[in-house]
């Protein structure tokens, strides 16, 4: 059974530029949720989308947008970059999502550099 | 804001020490608290989910508890081994249908 897949691994961008994630959730899965991880933060919420719709938005500017496909995969957009969004970004999957008591499958991340 | 705390940040053992992490959260609403350990270079893997007051989770070496009531969740790690070396993260989640809120986590050295 295939994991969680993200695409890019790692990405070079520069400020005021934007960038798409990808994610492509367990097969079944219709709950993904993205993170941020920068150093010495824990993995701050961005996002939860299930079946399509946006379930939860965490505190992030608007700049930070994503959406979820009829397949369940689902992109993450940041515009108009900053520095500060150099970080490591996860998708998660699940079949509920927060909904239910079950456990997340985690991507290996896009790092995203922005200089 | 929703503030989940682990302690220590950082410990280092040896091998065969016997070690515990700190998990606090709010202990007004609850519905679940979830466990996770990443390894360097790896991706996030769950070790537990635990939903009621008083749950005790084990999986080999590794087990946790859960209090509700005051808010902490403990993990506990016998006879650790370098393996063990990771970054140890709790979630909580204080409704269902609401954000999963991870703690800053603990990151585990094991000597050998």
């Amino acid at each position: 059974k295939a994991g969680v897949t993200q695409t890019p691994r790692y990405l070079i961008k520069t400020r005021g530029q934007q960038v798409t994630l990808s994610c492509s959730p367990i097969s079944g899965h219709r709950s993904v949720s993205w993170y941020q991880q920068t150093p010495g933060q824990g993995l701050q919420f961005l996002f939860e989308y299930f079946s399509e719709t946006q379930r939860n938005k965490g505190n992030f500017p608007g700049r930070f947008s994503g959406r979820q496909f009829s397949n369940s995969r689902s992109e993450m957009n940041v515009s108009t970059l900053e520095l500060g969004d150099s970080a490591l970004y996860l998708c998660a999957s699940s079949k509920g999502g927060t909904a239910t008591n079950e456990k997340l499958f985690f991507g290996s991340g896009t790092q995203l550099s922005v200089l | 804001i929703l503030n989940v705390e682990q302690s220590p940040q950082s410990l280092h053992v040896q091998e065969g020490d016997s070690t515990n992490f700190t998990c606090s959260f709010p202990s007004s609403n609850f519905y679940a608290l979830h466990w996770y350990r990443w390894e360097t270079a790896k991706s996030p893997e769950a070790l537990f989910v635990m939903t009621l007051n008083g749950d005790e989770k084990k999986k080999g070496r590794i087990s946790a508890t859960l209090n509700t009531k005051e808010g902490y969740s403990y993990l506990y790690i016998k006879g650790s081994q370098p393996e063990d070396s990771a970054t140890y993260l709790c979630a909580f989640l204080a409704q269902a249908g609401t954000a999963l809120i991870f703690g800053k986590g603990t990151t585990l050295s094991v000597s050998s």
